[in-house]
């Protein structure tokens, strides 16, 4: 089977850091993606592991182990509009997304 | 425009009725994929396409739905007989295979509402 878990909801103040945690169980593996989505809008792509380690693009960086099975979506200097949902998928043939993590800015 | 085109946008129709969703994928790319989304939920998946063919269509719920591509461009998904349950949003979204992280580019979605 295929299962991919994130946290629900996440609350953060603005300017801080914030970390969303994605863990995944797939019967292949071929990269694993972030998500953005504002409400009522379409998700849009943030980035991109498929090997080990640390991706970094401005304020927002990937991670990836293979060999746990985890990921991780980092966030620095929160600003307001960083509200959304942020939603993990995996590549194993086809692309599987969690169900997401609503991330709440406090002002 | 250079991006995936879904139409029509909102939908509502009764409980029973037979409706499509159009998907017109950005130029070029070969892959295809169905997505419903509910409120609060991620995408979840129903059918993809390479090409013409559907690669996995593994997440379509019953054979009340269908989705076909027929000149490996542009998709129609189709529900028959519908039913409450299937209200929510359905995205498209389309990839180049082969392209560098071969990301997902999605449409705005098409919001079916089943009264």
């Amino acid at each position: 089977g295929q299962n991919i878990d994130q946290p629900t909801e996440m609350t953060a103040t603005e300017g801080a850091i914030v970390q969303i945690n994605c863990t995944y169980q797939t019967s292949g593996f071929n990269g694993l993606f972030w998500y953005q989505q504002h409400a009522g809008e379409a998700p849009t792509f943030l980035s991109y592991n498929v090997l080990d380690g640390l991706e970094e693009k401005g304020r927002f960086s990937s991670f990836l182990s293979r060999s746990k099975g985890y990921s991780y979506l980092l966030l620095k200097e929160l600003q307001m509009k960083d509200s959304a949902s942020y939603l993990c998928a995996v590549r194993d043939d086809k692309i599987i997304f969690g169900k997401g993590t609503r991330l709440h800015i406090l002002p | 425009g250079a991006g995936v085109s879904q139409t029509p946008s909102n939908k509502v129709t009764e409980k029973g009725k037979y409706v499509e969703l159009r998907c017109d994928p950005i130029s070029g790319h070969t892959a295809l994929y169905w997505y419903r989304q509910s409120l609060g939920q991620g995408p979840e998946f129903l059918i993809y396409f390479q090409g013409t063919g559907a690669a996995d269509d593994s997440g379509l719920p019953n054979d009340r739905f269908f989705a076909v591509r027929p000149e490996g461009s542009v998709s129609t998904l189709k529900i028959q007989r519908t039913e409450r349950g299937d209200s929510a949003v359905y995205l498209c979204a389309s990839s180049l295979k082969g392209h560098n992280t071969g990301e997902l580019f999605f449409g705005e979605g098409s919001r079916l509402t089943v009264l």
